[in-house]
C-alpha cells in the first residue's frame, strides 16, 4: 500500500521567508510525528500527534515552528521568519496508535535549504 | 530511553551474511529493541523489533541475548542495496507516551561487489 508521502521533495528559500511542509500519513494511522535531520546528525524530534490528544510540541525549537494535523490525517509543519539553521531534512512518520508497540514509518522528507 | 552502542562502520561482502551488532547494558524489562536503516537521501526504514525473543521477517533476523544487553541483526544475503545506516534504537511503550524515537550515529554498513 502508500507509503507516508510528504511534499515538497525539496525547498529552497530565502531567510525570513514563511514555508509550510506537507505530509500525507499512511491511512488508518491516527499517531504521526515530525523529526528533522539535520546534515550529519541523528533524528532530532518536533512534535507528536495522536488521534484528537492534544500534540506533544516539546521537541519544538522555538516559537517560529509549529504544526496541525487536520481532519486526524494531513499534518502540516510551519516555520515562520526562517533562518539559516533551519536548513534540515524535515521527516514525517505515522503508526498506528502509539500505546502498542507499533514501528513508526517514515516518508521521505522534505530537503529544506534556507539562503 | 537506554542509550545503544553501534561499530561506526562495518564491511560485508555481497551475498554473505551481514551481522550488524548493538549493545544495550542498560535496557530495562518493558523496552524493546528496534532496527532501522537509512538509505542516502532516503527516510528511515523499519526493519524489524523484538522484546526478548528472536525474530524473523522477510528482511533480517533479530538475535537478542538472554540477558537482553545486546543484540544482533542478521541480513541473510546481503546485496549492494543493504548499504545504509543501520540504527539500533531501544524504546519502551508508554500507553498515551509519545514514544518518540531517538536515533544514535548508527553503523554504516558497506556491501562490497
Amino acid at each position: 500500500g502508500a507509503g507516508v508521502s510528504q511534499s515538497p521533495s525539496n525547498k529552497v528559500t530565502e531567510k525570513g521567508k514563511d514555508v509550510e511542509l506537507r505530509c500525507d500519513p499512511i491511512s488508518g494511522h491516527t499517531a504521526l510525528y515530525w523529526y528533522r535531520q539535520s546534515l550529519g546528525q541523528g533524528l532530532e524530534f518536533l512534535i507528536y500527534f495522536q488521534g484528537n490528544s492534544a500534540p506533544d510540541k516539546s521537541g519544538l525549537p522555538s516559537d517560529r515552528f509549529s504544526a496541525e494535523r487536520t481532519g486526524g490525517s494531513v499534518s502540516t509543519l510551519t516555520i515562520q521568519r526562517t533562518q539559516q539553521e533551519d536548513s534540515a531534512v524535515y521527516l514525517c512518520a505515522s503508526s498506528l496508535p502509539s500505546s502498542g508497540n507499533q514501528p513508526q514509518h517514515f516518508g521521505d522528507g522534505t530537503r529544506l535549504s534556507i539562503l | 530511553d537506554a542509550k545503544t552502542t553501534q561499530p561506526t562502520s562495518m564491511d560485508c561482502a555481497e551475498g554473505r551474511a551481514a551481522n550488524l551488532p548493538c549493545n544495550h547494558s542498560t535496557i530495562s524489562g518493558n523496552e524493546y529493541v528496534y532496527w532501522y536503516r537509512q538509505i542516502h537521501s532516503q527516510g528511515p526504514q523499519y526493519i524489524i523489533h523484538g522484546l526478548k525473543n528472536n525474530e524473523t521477517n522477510e528482511m533480517a533476523s533479530l538475535i537478542i541475548t538472554e540477558d537482553r544487553k545486546s543484540s544482533t541483526l542478521i541480513l541473510p544475503h546481503a546485496t549492494l542495496r543493504d548499504t545504509a545506516v543501520y540504527y539500533c534504537i531501544v524504546r519502551v511503550h508508554y500507553g498515551g507516551a509519545t514514544n518518540k524515537l531517538i536515533f544514535g550515529t548508527g553503523t554504516l554498513l558497506a556491501v562490497q561487489p
